[in-house]
């Protein structure tokens, strides 16, 4: 089945405590995007990659790294969380550049 | 400044009704033009691409004017499950790989 997955699902962390999202399509698919969402402030993207090693900021990168080492993944990284941080991710690929976007199901971060 | 402006609803219709989402941008340079839907506490999923010379879709209906940079969703004979919050989503500029969201309307139909 053609899916993107995001793990964990759900994480309560404590303010500075490094964290890793993954995010894994098996849709051969070229473009990955991380996603927050923020009631009252719609989606908004974190950072998003053409293509294995190339990456590049999106509207709200501050506190966040990526990488794409590897075409079917793209985990988000966050060094040193901060409750602003709180939020609903969504780890998102598509074909090429601004096809159908696949969304994985979304993980619920909240610091404290 | 990238920007999607939709209709701030919610919108709470019978079912059987038709209704209407509207929807501007303000980057004349966008290319690419979609509606998805979001059902509570879940991802977004493609509804439907927009196209230029508008495009239908069973119940759905989605138009583009480029000249005032505004694009509407219709469904009509509404259905229960119909009720989602609708996201318009524009390209940020010609060849960007970038999406800009809308904050979406909820629509609640209505037994």
């Amino acid at each position: 089945e053609a899916q993107v997955t995001q793990n964990p699902r759900y994480l309560i962390t404590v303010t500075g405590k490094k964290l890793t999202v993954t995010c894994s399509q098996n849709m051969n698919h070229e473009y990955m995007s991380w996603y927050r969402q923020d009631p009252g402030l719609g989606l908004r993207q974190i950072y998003y990659s053409m293509n294995v090693e190339v990456t590049d900021k999106g509207d709200v990168p501050e506190g966040y790294k990526v990488s794409r080492k590897e075409k079917r993944n793209f985990p988000l990284i966050l060094e040193s969380p901060s409750p602003n941080q709180t939020s609903l991710y969504f780890c998102a690929s598509s074909l090429g550049r601004v096809n159908e976007q696949y969304f994985g199901p979304g993980t619920r971060l909240t610091v404290t | 400044r990238k920007e999607v402006e939709q209709d701030p609803g919610p919108f709470n219709v019978p079912e059987g009704a038709t209704v209407a989402f509207n929807c501007t941008y303000s980057n004349s340079a966008s290319q690419s033009f979609f509606w998805y839907r979001q059902d509570c506490r879940k991802e977004p999923k493609l509804l439907m691409s927009v196209y230029s010379s508008g495009n239908e879709d069973g119940r759905f209906t989605a138009q583009l004017n480029r000249a005032s940079q505004y694009i509407s969703l219709l469904i009509r004979d509404s259905k229960l499950s119909d009720s989602a919050t609708y996201l318009c989503v524009v390209s940020t500029g010609a060849g960007s790989y970038q999406l800009t969201f809308g904050k979406g309307t909820k629509l609640s139909v209505i037994p």
